[in-house]
C-alpha cells in the first residue's frame, strides 16, 4: 500500500515562494501521475497540478503562471513550488496519486501552510 | 466558486438512504466517465470512495454507489450509519486543458 507524506514550512511570507515535498513510500514513483491538491480553510478542494514519470506536467490554468512541480526519482519524492504567494494561498496542501484522469486513490495526510507576514 | 455544484448539506436518519448530486457541464461530467467521490472527516485527508462514475475501490462498503445522468453525477449511501457523517466531494476529469475539477463539497449529517 503506497503512502505519501508532505513536508515543508508551515509559514510563508507574502510574495515569497511556497515549497513543499511529498515523499512516497511502499511503491515506485515511476509510471504514475502525482498531484498536488489544496483546501483553503473551510472550503473545498482545488487541483493544483501533476507530474507524470518525470516527463510531463500539467497545471491548473488559474495557477499555471506561478506553479512548478518536479520529481526526484532517486529519493521517491516530488515537489511543489508556488511563487508570489498571497493570503489566498493559505490552505492545507495534499499530495496524492492519480490513477488517471483525476482519480486520486492515495493521499498524504496534508500539511497546513499559512501565508502571513 | 467550485466548478462542480453540490448541495451544501444533506441529512438522513440511520438506515435510510441519501443521494448527493454533483452537477457540471458537457465539458466535464457530461463529456467523460471519470467521476470520482471522496469522503472527508474533519481534519483528515479525503478518502477515495468511488471512481469511473460507479466503481468501488477495494474495502469500500457496497452501501456506497455512484451513477451519472447527463451532466449530473450522484452518490447514494444506503443503510446510513453514524460513521457516514462526513463531507463528500465529487471530482471529474475536464479534458486535457483543465484536467480535474472538484465540487464544493456536501456535509452529510446523520440525524
Amino acid at each position: 500500500q503506497v503512502q505519501l507524506q508532505e513536508s515543508g514550512p508551515g509559514l510563508v511570507k507574502p510574495s515569497e515562494t511556497l515549497s513543499l515535498t511529498c515523499t512516497v513510500s511502499g511503491g515506485s514513483i515511476s509510471r504514475y501521475y502525482w498531484s498536488w491538491i489544496r483546501q483553503p480553510p473551510g472550503k473545498g478542494l482545488e487541483w493544483i497540478g501533476y507530474i507524470y514519470d518525470t516527463v510531463s506536467n500539467k497545471y491548473n490554468p488559474s495557477l499555471k503562471s506561478r506553479v512548478s512541480i518536479s520529481v526526484d526519482t532517486s529519493k521517491n519524492q516530488f515537489s511543489l513550488k508556488l511563487s508570489s504567494v498571497t493570503a489566498a494561498d493559505t490552505a492545507v496542501y495534499y499530495c496524492a496519486r492519480d490513477l488517471a484522469a483525476g482519480t486520486f486513490d492515495s493521499w498524504g495526510q496534508g500539511t497546513p501552510v499559512t501565508v502571513s507576514p | 466558486q467550485s466548478a462542480l455544484t453540490q448541495p451544501r448539506s444533506v441529512s438522513g436518519s440511520p438506515g435510510q438512504s441519501v443521494t448527493i448530486s454533483c452537477t457540471g457541464t458537457s465539458s466535464d461530467i457530461g463529456g467523460y466517465n471519470s467521476v470520482s467521490w471522496y469522503q472527508q472527516y474533519p481534519g483528515k485527508a479525503p478518502k477515495f470512495m468511488i471512481y469511473d462514475v460507479s466503481k468501488r475501490p477495494s474495502g469500500v462498503p457496497d452501501r456506497f454507489s455512484g451513477s451519472k445522468s447527463g451532466n449530473t453525477a450522484s452518490l447514494t449511501i444506503s443503510g446510513l450509519q453514524a460513521e457516514d457523517e462526513a463531507d463528500y466531494y465529487c471530482c471529474s476529469y475536464a479534458g486535457s486543458y483543465t484536467f480535474a475539477v472538484f465540487g464544493g463539497g456536501t456535509k452529510l449529517t446523520v440525524l
